[in-house]
């Protein structure tokens, strides 16, 4: 089953709010991804797990804050976003974090910030 | 230079048809390339792997040219359901960060 999951699928949050994103792969893999994706723009690195640590942060605002509770799980917690970080965010999985490691796409959350 | 480039198309044929997509690379230690599709607001689905010696799935061939830097995407026998976009992803080096090319537009029409 390759599959990664993400809930919820759309959201619209105020600036002060406080939401969470998450996502689940039963693949076994062991490395994550969040990735950020505008309109008609390619996907763009936000966050790397790599066997539930941390590994890559692409210098991704504070306001932004990434969770690996457990190898199957990662959440994305948003604190304080503007407009501008409306967007399609998107999780992946792969099985380690070699190079010829594919990596497999959820279907994303859209996340709306007014 | 970008690190990786593709004509964003769109590339219109019509059915039946073979088109043909290139994307080039910057980094020569290059060592990791896929061919992923988007569709419009979908997430990106790995479409194969590029190995040096090419590979082919179906109606799909991918060629990889180390020399020239390019990678290339074949499709034979185009069909409605081709229509998306076709993003070409590299990793420069090792690891495992994906750099994608800004994808290229495939519509195929009646």
């Amino acid at each position: 089953d390759t599959e990664v999951t993400q809930t919820p699928k759309h959201l619209v949050m105020g600036m002060t709010n406080k939401k969470s994103l998450k996502c689940e792969q039963h693949m076994g893999h062991r490395a994550m991804y969040w990735y950020k994706q505008k309109a008609k723009k390619p996907p763009e690195l936000m966050f790397v797990y790599s066997y539930e640590k941390l590994s890559i942060n692409e210098s991704v605002p504070s306001r932004f804050s990434p969770e690996c509770p457990n190898s199957s799980l990662l959440n994305l917690h948003l604190h304080a976003l503007q407009p501008e970080d409306s967007a399609l965010y998107l999780c992946a999985s792969s099985q380690g974090q070699d190079s010829y490691n594919e990596q497999f796409f959820g279907p994303g959350t859209r996340l709306t910030v007014l | 230079r970008k690190e990786v480039e593709q004509d964003p198309g769109p590339f219109n044929v019509p059915e039946g048809a073979t088109v043909a997509f290139n994307c080039t690379y910057s980094n020569s230690a290059s060592q990791s390339f896929f061919w992923y599709r988007q569709d419009c607001r979908k997430e990106p689905k790995l479409l194969m792997s590029v190995y040096s010696s090419g590979n082919e799935d179906g109606r799909f061939t991918a060629q990889l040219n180390r020399a020239s830097q390019y990678i290339s995407l074949l499709i034979r026998d185009s069909k409605l359901s081709d229509s998306a976009t076709y993003l070409c992803v590299v990793i420069p080096g090792g690891g495992n960060k994906l750099t994608f090319g800004t994808g290229t537009q495939l519509k195929v029409e009646l």
